[in-house]
């Protein structure tokens, strides 16, 4: 099928690392995406990875990407309350086709 | 303009009148997108123009919706005959377009118009 797939909720202590997972589908997919989305805003991007790397690190952002089992991941270190927001992961399969998960829920408990 | 605008940010409507979301992406982005997001759902695609040409309007989910991109900018998305399934959050992203390279597929994203049809 066409979907992104992501689990809905996680919820980690503040302080602790969260790890969000998304499985996409196409094998062919150029760019991976990571999006915020804060209440009421639209998406912000956070980061991407380029299909031929399998790790990109940006500050307490870490991206995981396995490319044999269409597998991507986004480790936040020391979480944080204001990082409590939705994350979307998204594919890039050409010029313009984007691919949104359904987004995963973050919640930080203080 | 510094970031892509979208309004009206909130518009609440009766059912059966036509409504008008507009965007303005960022100055220089020759792709715009339309996205809608319902309530606990991911993000739907809805239009793609690249210019003033919209190669692939495959997502517009009926005759109803339609979009127009006037001097390769501003955007309109416009619903007839609003329905109550109609009620989401349409977002707007704009790009550079077909330049290639990273920097050319990242969209930015606007605030959004949420729309509640009564």
């Amino acid at each position: 099928g066409e979907d992104v797939e992501q689990s809905l909720f996680l919820s980690v202590r503040e302080g602790d690392s969260s790890v969000i997972n998304c499985t996409y589908t196409d094998s062919s997919s150029t760019y991976l995406y990571w999006y915020k989305q804060e209440p009421g805003a639209g998406l912000q991007l956070l980061t991407y990875i380029f299909s031929n790397m399998d790790m990109k690190q940006d500050q307490r952002l870490t991206v995981l990407l396995n490319k044999k089992d269409k597998h991507l991941s986004l480790r936040i270190a020391d979480t944080q309350t204001g990082d409590s927001a939705i994350y979307f992961c998204a594919e890039n399969r050409g010029t313009y086709k984007y691919i949104f998960g359904t987004g995963t829920r973050l919640k930080v408990l203080a | 303009g510094a970031g892509v605008s979208q309004s009206p940010s909130n518009k609440v409507t009766e059912k059966g009148k036509d409504v008008e979301l507009r965007c303005d992406p960022i100055s220089g982005h020759t792709a715009l997108y339309w996205y809608r997001q319902s309530l606990g759902q991911g993000l739907e695609f809805l239009i793609y123009f690249q210019g003033n040409s919209a190669p692939d309007k495959s997502g517009l989910p009926s005759d109803r919706f339609s979009a127009e991109r006037t001097g390769g900018s501003v955007s309109t998305l416009t619903i007839q005959r609003t329905q109550q399934e109609d009620s989401a959050v349409y977002l707007c992203a704009s790009s550079l377009g077909l330049a290639g390279g990273a920097g050319a597929n990242v969209l930015t994203f606007g605030a959004g118009s949420r729309l509640t049809v009564l």
